[in-house]
C-alpha cells in the first residue's frame, strides 16, 4: 500500500495563479481532510469529506475549493493564489466513524510570491 | 467547541534524559485524545491514543501518556530519549461522534548528544 500520496512535493506560484494539489489514498478510506501547517500554528483544517460527493468547510476554507468525485481522490484547488497561502499542505484520511486515527500524506510545500 | 494547549513550543533535552511534553485541553463533552509525531520533512504519524479504558497508554517506542480527566491533561512522557526522537509532537482532541480533531500548535523536541 502506498497510503496517502500527495503531488507535487514543492511548488512556487506567482500571485494570482491557480493550481491543484493532488491527494490520493489507496486504503479505501471514506474520510479525507486537507490541512495547512504554518510555523508555530499547528494544523488548520481547510476542507474535509465524509465520502464521495460530500464535502464541507473546515476552519480556514477561504481561497480554496475541493471536490470528491471518487473515494480515492480529494484534490484541493487554489484559484487566485495569494501570499497568505504560502504554507505546507497536508492531506489525511481515516477509515470509519469508529476508527479515529488519521493517516497523513508527506505534504506539499507551496510558496506564493 | 474544544481547544488544545501545548504549553511548550520547544523542549531541548540531552540524550538519555527524561522528557515530558505537556498538553491541556478544554471541552464540554467527552473527547478522544491523541499524540502525533512529525519527523523533519514528513507528514504526521500517530504515536498513541486514548479512547477509553486504562488512562495510561503506551507507544511501541517507549513513549507513554496519561489521561487526567480532572486536570484535563494528556501529557506525553519518555524516561530516556534518543537522538532519533527529535521531532515535532502534536496533541489532538476529538469529541466523540465528531469527524474533526483539533490540533495543538506543536512542541518541538530537540535531543542533544
Amino acid at each position: 500500500n502506498a497510503g496517502v500520496t500527495q503531488t507535487p512535493k514543492f511548488r512556487i506560484l506567482k500571485i494570482g495563479q491557480s493550481m491543484t494539489l493532488q491527494c490520493t489514498q489507496d486504503m479505501n478510506h471514506n474520510y479525507m481532510y486537507w490541512y495547512r501547517q504554518d510555523p508555530g500554528m499547528g494544523l488548520k483544517l481547510i476542507y474535509y469529506s465524509v465520502g464521495a460527493g460530500i464535502t464541507d468547510k473546515g476552519e480556514v476554507p477561504n481561497g480554496y475549493n475541493v471536490s470528491r468525485s471518487t473515494t480515492e481522490d480529494f484534490p484541493l484547488r487554489l484559484e487566485l493564489a495569494a501570499p497568505s497561502q504560502t504554507s505546507v499542505y497536508f492531506c489525511a484520511s481515516r477509515s470509519a466513524p469508529s476508527v479515529y486515527e488519521q493517516y497523513f500524506g508527506p505534504g506539499t510545500r507551496l510558496t506564493v510570491t | 467547541a474544544q481547544s488544545v494547549t501545548q504549553l511548550d513550543s520547544q523542549v531541548p533535552v540531552f540524550e538519555e534524559a527524561p522528557v515530558e511534553l505537556r498538553c491541556n485541553y478544554s471541552s464540554s463533552v467527552s473527547v478522544y485524545l491523541f499524540w502525533y509525531v512529525q519527523y523533519p520533512n514528513q507528514g504526521l504519524q500517530l504515536l498513541l491514543k486514548y479512547l477509553s479504558g486504562s488512562t495510561l497508554v503506551e507507544s511501541i517506542n517507549g513513549f507513554e501518556a496519561e489521561f487526567n480527566k480532572s486536570q484535563t491533561s494528556f501529557h506525553l512522557r519518555k524516561p530516556s530519549v534518543h537522538i532519533s526522537d527529535t521531532a515535532e509532537y502534536f496533541c489532538a482532541v476529538q469529541p466523540g461522534g465528531s469527524y474533526i480533531p483539533t490540533f495543538g500548535r506543536g512542541t518541538s523536541l530537540i535531543v542533544h548528544p
